[in-house]
């Protein structure tokens, strides 16, 4: 386990169709955050778990989209009917209460 | 919630100068302040990172400061090289909720 896992790491997909990505996180990080990063700017927050609970979701965040985390290890962010302007590059990051964010390789969502 | 700005958005210097990023925060309650560098088409990786009882922190070329009542906090890079040159961003948390500033990007001209 050499860090944080994301999958796809892309995602071509047409405007109205569902997508879904994995991570994985560090085994031993009980802290799970999904961020979005579009070009020029910084890690947007969406979503935060401790182990399989969700106890933070942006308001910013529409209900088309929606997080998981069943067993306290990987989560999965899925998207509903995709539009343009989710295109960006959706970032996993994992940590423990005193370790700091270990980020993913991101999955970057080309929505057309 | 936190609102974290970052300045400059963009910063050139010559090789072997040194470069000074700048964030303010907006929660008073926050109290770790990480700073991440992300080269193009990688994922940030963090550099340095600093608590709210602790006012400076260095590590080799790289250092921050930190003024809780003026709520802001510094990235300095001394000696800066070609390598250096990335984006990079600053972070503000409490608890487990941790915010980033836009970035700078930081280029080092040989």
């Amino acid at each position: 386990d050499t860090g944080v896992s994301q999958n796809p790491r892309h995602k071509i997909t047409k405007r109205g169709q569902n997508v879904t990505f994995r991570c994985d996180p560090i085994s031993e990080h009980n802290r799970l955050y999904w961020y979005r990063q579009t070009l020029g700017q910084g890690p947007e927050f969406l979503t935060y778990f401790q182990n399989e609970a969700q106890l933070e979701k942006s308001r910013l965040l529409s209900d088309r989209f929606s997080a998981e985390r069943p067993k306290g290890s990987f989560s999965t962010l899925e998207i509903q009917r995709t539009e343009q302007g989710d295109s960006a590059m959706y970032l996993c990051a994992s940590s423990t209460r005193t370790d700091p964010l270990y980020f993913g390789p991101g999955t970057r969502l080309t929505v057309t | 919630g936190e609102n974290v700005e970052q300045h400059p958005s963009t910063l050139s210097v010559q090789e072997g100068d040194s470069a000074v990023i700048k964030c303010t925060y907006s929660d008073s309650a926050s109290n770790y302040f990480p700073w991440y560098k992300q080269e193009l088409g990688k994922r940030p990786q963090l550099i340095i990172d600093i608590r709210s009882n602790v006012g400076e922190k260095k590590d080799q070329r790289i250092a921050v400061t930190l003024n809780k009542t003026a709520k802001h906090f510094s990235l300095h890079i001394t000696e800066t090289q070609p390598e250096d040159s990335a984006v990079y961003f600053c972070a503000a948390s409490k608890l487990w909720s941790m915010r980033f500033g836009a970035g700078t990007r930081l280029t080092v001209k040989p």
